[in-house]
């Protein structure tokens, strides 16, 4: 059974520091990995998106890796800035069944708090 | 700009009542999903839907309806046999095989009242 764990649960940073969030998981048979943004009270933004067959992606301070191998992901985020304060989910996606149907199997986030 | 809608934002439910909540799509995604958040939880699955007119349960369907009659719409229907209602719901939906990804919308926070 596929679990996905974020480590740390919760995390506080002065303004400026560069900063890395942990994902596992246990089954390496995923198709994606993707990285959701939540805050308080609102829906999920989406981060960053990598395939199976990537090692990384890059969207401006953010920048995810992936090593299916270790059931790993990690989000690397550079000079953070207030306004990065939110819930940071991981998600894994596997199949669902013998079909085209996929399925997403969620960690419980990681509640990021950058002070000024 | 493409997005999802959840309706309404906020809903109160009294016992024994069915609600619906309502989202609508226009990314031209083929499937379309429902969770539930509570807190201390990860996001559970309630049903899904890959093409219209199909739809099928997930993990949580329990006390819960859905219909998918046009590609852009998928509401989810809260019965009285839904015990503990009270939770934030968040529609999804994705192209099929879902290479690119999920994109999900602003939620709906139901509370029994």
């Amino acid at each position: 059974k596929q679990e996905v764990t974020q480590i740390p649960a919760a995390l506080s940073v002065p303004e400026g520091e560069n900063l890395v969030l942990n994902c596992s998981f246990t089954d390496s048979a995923i198709y994606n990995l993707q990285w959701f943004r939540q805050d308080p009270g609102k829906g999920l933004t989406s981060l960053l998106l990598i395939q199976s067959s990537q090692r990384e992606q890059t969207s401006g301070r953010l920048n995810a890796s992936l090593d299916k191998s270790s059931g790993r992901s990690t989000l690397y985020i550079a000079a953070s800035q207030p306004g990065d304060s939110a819930t940071y989910l991981c998600a894994v996606i596997i199949a669902l069944n013998a079909g085209n149907n996929r399925k997403l199997i969620w960690g419980l986030g990681t509640s990021l708090a950058v002070n000024p | 700009d493409g997005g999802i809608t959840q309706s309404p934002k906020y809903l109160f439910r009294k016992e024994g009542q069915n609600v619906t909540l309502s989202c609508e799509q226009n990314l031209n995604h083929d499937a379309m999903y429902w969770y539930r958040q509570d807190p201390g939880q990860g996001l559970r699955l309630i049903y899904y839907s890959q093409i219209v007119n199909d739809f099928q349960k997930g993990d949580i369907a329990e006390g819960y309806s859905v219909s998918r009659e046009k590609k852009e719409s998928f509401p989810l229907t809260v019965t009285s046999a839904q015990k503990n209602p009270t939770a934030f719901y968040l529609c999804a939906s994705s192209r099929q095989l879902s290479n690119y990804g999920y994109t999900f919308g602003s939620g709906t926070r139901l509370t029994v009242v």
